[in-house]
């Protein structure tokens, strides 16, 4: 099972509106959780980095939340721009590695 | 741009050919990492080099042959492949091995076994 599920698979929203994705760990011991974006075709980009002590990090119009309780992360856009439609992963490293564990992505289509 | 290079951006290839991805770094980063990703799936890591050494091999067949030639390159050698490799192939490379250092990709090879 993977211990890194994110939700939802895919989801499609209209430019200039807001989504938030979802990032459910069970991860342990817990290092740092990263937020990748990857165009179709391309490479993953980074787009925010938490450790176990950070609950929110922003990058632009890209602000990720952590809850190390619940072991949950989020990944909220603003005004949604059509560049923004990507897969979104999320990645959690061990705290005692560099075996990262990824999630298997959200599919975002942004529509004029 | 990113500023970890791989060539060639699209590789068709039969299954008796021998062919070579190849990933190049000027960052100084001493870990390199080969990663497939399958339509629609995270990517699936396959060799790790840590100070030009293979580190990690997660069980990929033999027809995968990794190569580090120095610290900024990383070559991998196919040979005999199956259709079913047909994926993205993704180079990437971070400072150490270490837990804090980020992963940054290239942008893949999109390769075809045919």
């Amino acid at each position: 099972k993977n211990q890194v599920e994110q939700s939802p698979q895919s989801l499609i929203i209209l430019e200039g509106k807001n989504c938030t994705l979802q990032c459910n760990y069970t991860v342990s011991p817990f290092s740092n959780l990263r937020w990748y974006k990857q165009d179709t075709g391309r490479g993953p980009v980074s787009l925010t980095i938490m450790t176990f002590s950070e609950n929110t990090k922003s990058n632009g119009r890209y602000t990720a939340t952590l809850d190390a309780d619940t072991k949950q992360s989020s990944l909220h856009i603003t005004a949604s721009q059509l560049s923004d439609s990507a897969s979104y992963i999320c990645v959690v490293t061990p705290n005692n590695n560099n075996d990262m564990r990824f999630g298997a992505g959200t599919r975002l289509t942004v529509k004029p | 741009d990113t500023e970890v290079t791989q060539t060639p951006k699209h590789l068709v290839m039969g299954m008796t050919n021998k062919k070579s991805l190849k990933c190049e770094q000027h960052m100084g980063h001493r870990a390199m990492y080969w990663y497939k990703q399958k339509a629609k799936k995270p990517p699936e890591l396959m060799f790790v080099y840590s100070y030009e050494k293979l580190s990690i091999n997660e069980s990929v067949p033999s027809r995968f042959s990794p190569e580090c030639p120095n610290s900024s390159l990383l070559n991998l050698h196919l040979h005999a492949l199956q259709p079913e490799d047909s994926a993205l192939y993704l180079c990437a490379s971070s400072q150490g091995t270490g837990h804090n250092s980020p992963l940054h990709f290239g942008n893949g090879t999109r390769l075809t076994v045919t």
